[in-house]
């Protein structure tokens, strides 16, 4: 079993609608967790950030944490084209070190 | 402010060569990282640095080595290329805490 699992899509929604982005992590002892967005050819950068269960809620971002259930979400309301990229889940791990799912193939349909 | 500044940006190898691929951060944080991109896998890490003078191995390490020579800069070194080197490497800084990683602007390395 892979530490951090994502679904490699594409998920395809239309522009302006609410785009759900999930992800569970193996070690129940995981505290803090990241959202990147990685746009084609270019490196990743972090859009999201959350360490208590529950939802944390940045713009058109919201990040969903259930420890219990070992889970993560992002949800992107008012879903743009320019949103379109790989969305990578990453999980901190001992020594700072962030382990990162495969990434999900976001598509937005203008 | 440039951040973490990788080069070269594109490399084409022969099976055989070596090379060392470079990075620096001006972000004067603590801890750095090389990474591994390919189609499917996700990122994986190859090596890290807590600190100056401090490295450790990660999910990959085979056939890479590594040099924490200042705070600033991080290398990494292929000592025999293969075609399974063959990859776009991501270095990253960071200094913990909710800001996560910083990372380069990527290395595609083709081995032939």
């Amino acid at each position: 079993q892979k530490e951090v699992e994502q679904n490699s899509g594409p998920l395809s929604v239309p522009e302006g609608a609410i785009a759900s982005l999930n992800c569970t992590y193996s070690d129940r002892g995981s505290q803090s967790f990241f959202w990147y967005r990685q746009y084609s050819g270019k490196s990743p950068e972090l859009i999201m950030f959350i360490y208590s269960n529950g939802d944390k809620e940045d713009g058109r971002f919201t990040a969903q944490l259930n420890k219990a259930s070992q889970y993560v979400s992002l949800l992107i309301r008012d879903s743009q084209p320019s949103d379109s990229a790989t969305y990578l889940c990453a999980v901190n791990t001992v020594g700072n070190k962030l382990v990162f799912g495969a990434g999900t193939i976001l598509r937005v349909k203008s | 402010n440039a951040g973490v500044t990788q080069t070269p940006k594109f490399q084409v190898l022969k099976t055989g060569q070596s090379m060392t691929l470079q990075c620096a951060q001006d972000m004067n944080h603590n801890s750095m990282y090389w990474y591994r991109q390919d189609p499917g896998m996700g990122l994986r890490l190859i090596y890290y640095s807590a600190s100056e003078g401090t490295t450790d191995k990660g999910e990959v390490p085979n056939g890479y080595n590594v040099s924490r020579l200042n705070k600033r800069e991080f290398s990494l070194r292929l000592e025999s290329a293969a075609p399974s080197q063959t990859s776009v490497y991501f270095c990253a800084s960071s200094e913990g805490g909710q800001d996560g990683y910083t990372f380069g602007s990527g290395t595609r390395l083709t081995v032939v």
